[in-house]
């Protein structure tokens, strides 16, 4: 099956500070989301981004499909913004599109 | 506002329990999924349905069955609750773009 990469596995920045998350993807999929998981267990969908480029707010993202690989940007970092933030690729089998998740890069946000 | 919701935050039950976990979405989406979630595991899909009364097995199926009857209402069922299915399961749906997932609910079996 395909295997979902994300990088790094931890991460602890300064409230203020940028960031970079990394998904790696091995296989070519019909589309890309990025979710990030509250200390409470809400998943909250952040981007439905198949390729290019959007932004909400502090966030951004960049999928470059044919290169296998998003990019979730964090700037001025917030203590809120601590978490799980995972990436997952959709595949359509047939009859449903299903996700497979990434293993999560967990932030935390200190002051 | 999109709203996916879950019968409970949490559960305890007995090795050997039938349990029922329901979801509810009220976005008309026709697709919905039951994941579970364990610490240095991430998210599994246990299975999901596209459809009323449809359902495909994920990744994960052995001890659990799931029921569709109504588009809105996705229920999980653990036949007899065993220690291993401690976990934290999450109800998600989408309607062929982005998913959305209710809150969870973490279950204990002791």
């Amino acid at each position: 099956g395909i295997q979902v990469e994300q990088s790094p596995p931890d991460l602890i920045l300064q409230e203020g500070a940028n960031s970079t998350l990394r998904c790696n993807f091995s296989d070519s999929v019909n589309n890309l989301q990025w979710f990030h998981q509250n200390p409470w267990g809400q998943l909250i969908n952040l981007f439905y981004i198949p390729s290019g480029t959007k932004q909400n707010g502090r966030l951004s993202a960049t999928t470059v499909a044919t290169e296998r690989y998003s990019l979730l940007y964090i700037s001025s970092s917030q203590t809120t913004d601590s978490g799980v933030y995972f990436c997952a690729v959709e595949l359509t089998t047939g009859t449903a599109s299903k996700l497979t998740f990434g293993t999560g890069t967990r932030l935390q946000v200190t002051l | 506002d999109v709203k996916v919701t879950q019968s409970s935050r949490y559960l305890v039950k007995r090795t050997g329990e039938k349990v029922f976990l329901e979801c509810v979405q009220d976005m008309d989406h026709e697709n919905m999924f039951w994941y579970r979630q364990d610490p240095g595991l991430g998210l599994r899909l246990i299975y999901f349905s596209y459809d009323v009364k449809m359902k495909e097995k994920g990744d994960i199926p052995e001890g659990y069955s799931v029921s569709r009857e109504k588009k809105e209402r996705f229920s999980l069922i653990l036949e007899s609750a065993s220690t291993n299915q401690t976990s934290m399961y999450l109800c998600a749906s989408n309607g062929g773009r982005e998913q959305y997932f209710g809150p969870g609910t973490r279950l204990t079996v002791t």
